[in-house]
């Protein structure tokens, strides 16, 4: 079954540090453009960060110097180091996969079932 | 960077009627608009890309058109599993969503 499933969720004080996984099934990480998308309590959806199957990595300003994205191929496992936090980082956070569309596009086509992180001391 | 807008913010609706939301982009984005459906507690689910097409699986009461600044996600004939809350999501530049429209029952 192709699936994504994350962990590492978990309540943290404010300046910890926290790692998500997301362990994909069925399809192999390295080979897609992968994001982590989250979502505060009652709030809308927020792009957070992106690797594309090449290494290349973006970050949202909001995480940028403090959330870094990588991978693990032998594992097929992406991740999210999650540094310096903040209250406002409180949120579910989504891993999603990305799919080709036009010329730049991209939709986000599978998504895990999220984990909660909650920044609070 | 884009802005996303989406109007409205709620509405409120029954089985059988016709919906359509609006999405407006703060720049040119030609096509690149997704839409997004998520259920409470639930992950998002992809509906259209690229404007107009149809996802895999999605039902046809669902379409989607626009481009450049202005989209509409339409749906046909509401169900009661399409209540919900709809994204769109620009991909031209960053993954930029807008604030959601929540569908209830009227």
């Amino acid at each position: 079954e192709v699936q994504l499933v994350e962990s590492g969720g978990g309540l943290i004080q404010p300046g910890g540090s926290l790692r998500l996984s997301c362990a994909a099934s069925g399809f192999t990480v390295s080979s897609h453009y992968m994001t982590w998308v989250r979502q505060a309590p009652g709030k809308g959806l927020e792009w957070v960060s992106v690797m594309y199957s090449g290494g290349d990595t973006y970050y949202a300003d909001s995480v940028q110097g403090r959330f870094t994205i990588s991978r693990d191929n032998s594992k097929s496992t992406l991740y999210l180091q999650l540094s310096s936090l903040r209250a406002e980082d409180t949120a579910v956070y989504y891993c999603a996969r990305g799919r080709a569309v036009g010329t730049i596009g991209w939709a986000l086509d599978l998504w895990g079932q999220g984990t909660l992180v909650t920044v609070s001391s | 960077d884009i802005q996303m807008t989406q109007s409205p913010s709620s509405l409120s609706a029954s089985v059988g009627d016709r919906v359509t939301i609006t999405c407006r982009a703060s720049q040119t984005i030609t096509t690149y608009l997704n839409w997004y459906q998520q259920k409470p507690g639930k992950a998002p689910k992809l509906l259209i890309y690229a404007a107009s097409s149809l996802q895999g699986g999605v039902p046809s009461r669902f379409s989607g058109s626009g481009s450049g600044t202005d989209f509409t996600l339409t749906i046909s004939s509401l169900q009661p599993e399409d209540f919900a809350t709809y994204y769109c999501q620009e991909n031209y530049s960053a993954l930029t969503f807008g604030p959601g429209t929540k569908v209830e029952i009227k």
